[in-house]
């Protein structure tokens, strides 16, 4: 068990349809991420929550809607997704002072 | 543009020997520096740091060196083990509020028995 759970860890979609990654921490770190990864390409920073509040947005495309309820919690709200935003979609959290991320093993979608 | 690089995308070494993996970036502000590993169907798992104060930080088998001057670090796995293998990403930040880390694209490394 990482500390960080992330759910479901595989999901198929079709692009009409809106589905919801769950990510839950309970580090009691204050910061909370949502990272892509495709292939053969770096990890890809799409949104940071510090406090809560969104402190970054990585031009992310608006079919891609994060929430933060409170320190524990971050989703990603998915609507209307193109099949090559098919990807692991990771969740960390860390404590915001300079100290590493812990990660979740992460969602593997696949939009058909 | 890409600010952290490894350019090698796999690395194939043989148990026992010793493993190097590197990266290089290209931003001065980065002041703190990260190896993370990852294992298929697993998030990356925090593996060793350095912060710009050092040039070397050692955890049993695996050192990371720092050169600030040539914005180069590397990952020294001695002795390499087969479960060594898995992809290693080298990671960057600033350290100020809600640390950022920015990635590279990962090196697989591969040891054979």
């Amino acid at each position: 068990e990482t500390g960080v759970t992330q759910t479901p860890r595989h999901l198929v979609m079709g692009m009409t349809n809106k589905k919801s990654l769950k990510c839950e921490q309970h580090l009691g770190h204050n910061a909370m991420y949502w990272y892509k990864q495709s292939a053969k390409k770096p990890l890809e920073l799409m949104f940071v929550y510090s406090l809560e509040e969104r402190v970054e947005n990585n031009s992310v495309p608006s079919r891609f809607s994060p929430e933060c309820p409170n320190s524990s919690h971050l989703f990603l709200h998915l609507h209307t997704l193109q099949p090559e935003d098919s990807a692991l979609y990771l969740c960390a959290s860390s404590q915001g002072d300079g100290g590493g991320y812990t990660f979740g093993s992460g969602t593997r979608l696949t939009v058909v | 543009d890409q600010q952290v690089k490894q350019n090698s995308p796999s690395l194939s070494v043989q148990e026992g020997r010793i493993s190097i993996l590197n990266c290089d970036y290209t931003n001065s502000m980065f002041d703190y520096f990260l190896w993370y590993k990852k294992y298929p169907a697993e998030g990356p798992t925090f593996l060793i740091s350095i912060s710009s104060i050092k040039d070397k930080n050692e955890d049993g088998r695996f050192t990371v060196f720092l050169n600030k001057s040539a914005k180069h670090l590397s990952l020294h796995i001695v002795p390499s083990q087969p479960g060594d293998s898995a992809v290693y990403f080298c990671a960057a930040s600033q350290i100020q509020g809600a640390q950022k880390l920015v990635f590279g694209q990962g090196t697989r490394l591969t040891i054979n028995p």
